[in-house]
């Protein structure tokens, strides 16, 4: 079945590189993303990968993808406070209807 | 910019009681969504409906029931609210298609159930 899995809470110094991991199930998934979620919000878009990538870089995010691990992760650089939050990463399946799998969440704590 | 607005932020029910949960959504889009959330379990998806009067079964939807009777507005219903459908219950939308189309999500609505 689809299941994908990431660590709970990451808590890291101001400055310092943020890594989140995420492993998922299925080896279909057309695109990989990661979402954000600040305290009291909905979930936003932070970046995206499409199957056929190893790497993309957008600014200071880099997403790394291990298809043959099925490993996807997110590098934050340079993190600041107003990255604390939530992050999710989620597989697409299923053609048109754009059908998500969430993991459970990683709750990133910045420390000044 | 796409909007998708919730009905209420904050809502307190008595268990039995039967309660709707509105979703709108401003840019036309086919698809929409309804999640709950749950510390540690992340988001888990309820229902779908990818056209009017349409709709699908998502990974838990006992004890919940759907409505699209217009392309804009998908409302979740919990029939005979019980203390264990206290959740944030997030509603998205996207559009159908192959492309990246991302999901955009409203703000959340987090029901207690007493």
């Amino acid at each position: 079945g689809e299941d994908v899995e990431q660590s709970l809470f990451l808590s890291v110094r101001e400055g310092d590189s943020s890594v989140i991991n995420c492993t998922y199930t299925d080896s279909s998934s057309t695109y990989l993303y990661w979402y954000k979620q600040e305290p009291g919000a909905g979930l936003q878009l932070l970046t995206y990968i499409f199957s056929n990538m190893d790497m993309k870089q957008d600014q200071r995010l880099t997403v790394l993808l291990n298809k043959k691990d099925k490993h996807l992760s997110l590098r934050i650089a340079d993190t600041q406070t107003g990255d604390s939050a939530i992050y999710f990463c989620a597989e697409r399946i299923g053609g048109a209807t754009n059908k998500l799998i969430f993991g459970t969440g990683t709750l990133l704590a910045v420390q000044p | 910019d796409v909007k998708v607005t919730q009905s209420s932020r904050y809502l307190v029910k008595r268990t039995g009681e039967k309660v709707f949960l509105e979703c709108v959504q401003d840019m036309d889009h086919e698809n929409m969504f309804w999640y709950r959330q749950d510390p540690g379990l992340g988001l888990r998806l309820i229902y779908f409906s990818y056209d009017v009067k349409m709709k699908e079964k998502g990974d838990i939807p006992e004890g919940y029931s759907v409505s699209r009777e217009k392309k804009e507005r998908f409302s979740l219903i919990l029939e005979s609210a019980s203390t264990n459908q206290t959740s944030m219950y997030l509603c998205a939308s996207s559009p159908s298609g192959t492309g990246i189309y991302e999901q955009y999500f409203g703000p959340g609505t987090r029901l207690t159930v007493t």
